[in-house]
């Protein structure tokens, strides 16, 4: 199985001020295609998680273009250029190169 | 719009089984496969597998072979996780999720409420 591992486990980030979270899995994730199947979700308090950023840096339809993905092979990163309060939550990365199909542990963003 | 509406609570002794629903609407079902993830409590993530509504193939999770079966009915536009021979540890709240499958890749991009098991003697 892959295993995904991100940092930090806990983010407390003052508004406005911008953020950054490291995913990084024990094989690389882009295939020879140029595609990487590294995805971003978001679960915020008590609701169902909610897709961010798929193949990498592909900002799902309807997410704030303060959210970025990038990175390549076994290193990637989600950026929010400027936090807001409706940003708390949870974040994943998961990959999606080979079944099992497998998350991060997850980071919960706090507002300081 | 898109919408995923799960089936409620569920409450089961130690070696029950549950079957999870989720009605999907406002697309065509047969175009997306569905996924199936389950959140213990106050734990990440965890993929228990998936289904194609186009043609019912299915891949599990190698720790859920044996225990879980995973089924559609195209004509209610809906589909449905059984798992078998409950334990403690299955307490989670179990999630379907839309595939979107392109390039290779597939990402989930509309997700049920989630439905919470609890396995209780």
């Amino acid at each position: 199985d892959i295993v995904m591992t991100q940092s930090p486990l806990s983010l407390p980030v003052t508004p406005g001020e911008p953020a950054s979270i490291s995913c990084r899995s024990s094989q690389s994730l882009q295939r020879s295609n140029g595609y990487k199947y590294l995805d971003w979700y978001l679960q915020k308090p008590g609701q169902s998680p909610q897709l961010l950023i798929y193949l990498g840096s592909n900002r799902a339809s309807g997410v704030p273009d303060r959210f970025s993905g990038s990175g390549s092979g076994t290193d990637f990163t989600l950026k929010i250029s400027r936090v807001e309060a409706e940003d708390v939550g949870v974040y994943y990365c998961k990959q999606s190169l080979q079944t099992p199909i497998t998350f991060g542990q997850g980071t919960r963003l706090e507002i300081k | 719009q898109v919408q995923l509406v799960q089936s409620g609570a569920e409450v089961k002794k130690p070696g029950a089984s549950v079957k999870v629903s989720c009605k999907s609407s406002g697309y065509t079902f047969t175009s997306y496969g569905i996924n199936w993830v389950r959140q213990a409590p106050g734990q990440g993530l965890e993929w228990m597998g998936w289904i194609s509504t186009y043609n019912g193939n299915t891949d599990y999770a190698p720790k859920l072979q044996g225990r879980v079966t995973m089924t559609t009915d195209t004509s209610a536009n809906t589909a449905y996780m059984e798992l078998r021979s409950l334990r403690s540890d299955d307490t989670a709240v179990y999630y379907c999720a839309r595939e979107v499958d392109l390039l290779d890749g597939n990402w989930f991009d509309s997700w049920g409420q989630g439905t919470l098991v609890t396995v209780s003697s």
